[in-house]
């Protein structure tokens, strides 16, 4: 295990559709964190999860926004009805019970809504 | 007035100099900082993080907290071209969910 991944790591869309991202982070890792990054801005945090459990989510997650992680270890993000506004890089980080404030980024998803 | 202010740069230092890139916070409650280095179209990746207020180095990096003025600083000493990129400065409260400032371009030419 080398680090985190995401897919797909571009994705085009029309307006409208819904896409679904998938994160497999570091597998010792217990928390997964959602962000999104648009250019010029440091990433803006959406959703987080220990385990399974969905503990956080930021004001920025509309109703559009759901995010899961099943079994503690894959995550998916899925945008519905999507926007032009939401073309945006959207990353996924881990880390770890004994060092949550260390995240690890994965390489992202970067999404264009025509 | 944003969380985490950065100058967006760029700064642009020769190669071997000190590079220092500056941060302020608003929210006084802050407890931990952090330092990431993002590259033109990859993800960031942490630096180093400071909990205490003084300076704390690790190799050519040292990052500085003074938490009565709201200030960390990341210094990068023998600055190398392959430093440049963008410096993102976070802060987070309790729950280990980092507010990020927009980051500072640097630029280091030969």
């Amino acid at each position: 295990d080398t680090g985190v991944s995401q897919n797909p790591r571009h994705k085009i869309t029309k307006r409208g559709q819904n896409v679904t991202f998938r994160c497999d982070p570091i597998s010792e890792h217990n928390r997964l964190y959602w962000y999104r990054q648009t250019l010029g801005q440091g990433p803006e945090f959406l959703t987080y999860f220990q385990n399974e459990a969905q503990l956080e989510k930021s004001r920025l997650l509309s109703d559009r926004f759901s995010a899961e992680r099943p079994k503690g270890s894959f995550s998916t993000l899925e945008i519905q009805r999507t926007e032009q506004g939401d073309s945006a890089m959207y990353l996924c980080a881990s880390s770890s019970s004994s060092s949550y404030n260390e995240q690890f980024f994965g390489p992202g998803t970067r999404l264009t809504v025509l | 007035q944003k969380e985490v202010e950065q100058n967006s740069g760029p700064l642009s230092v020769p190669e071997g100099a000190i590079a220092s890139l500056n941060c302020t916070y608003s929210d006084r409650g802050s407890q931990s900082f952090f330092w990431y280095r993002q590259y033109s179209g990859k993800s960031p990746e942490l630096i180093m993080f400071i909990y205490s207020n003084g300076d704390k180095e690790d190799g050519r990096f040292t990052a500085q907290l003074n938490k009565a003025s709201q200030y960390v600083s990341l210094l990068i000493r023998d600055s190398q071209p392959s430093d440049s990129a963008t410096y993102l400065c976070a802060v987070t409260r309790g729950s280990y969910i980092p507010t990020f400032g927009r980051g500072t371009s640097l630029i280091v030419h030969p």
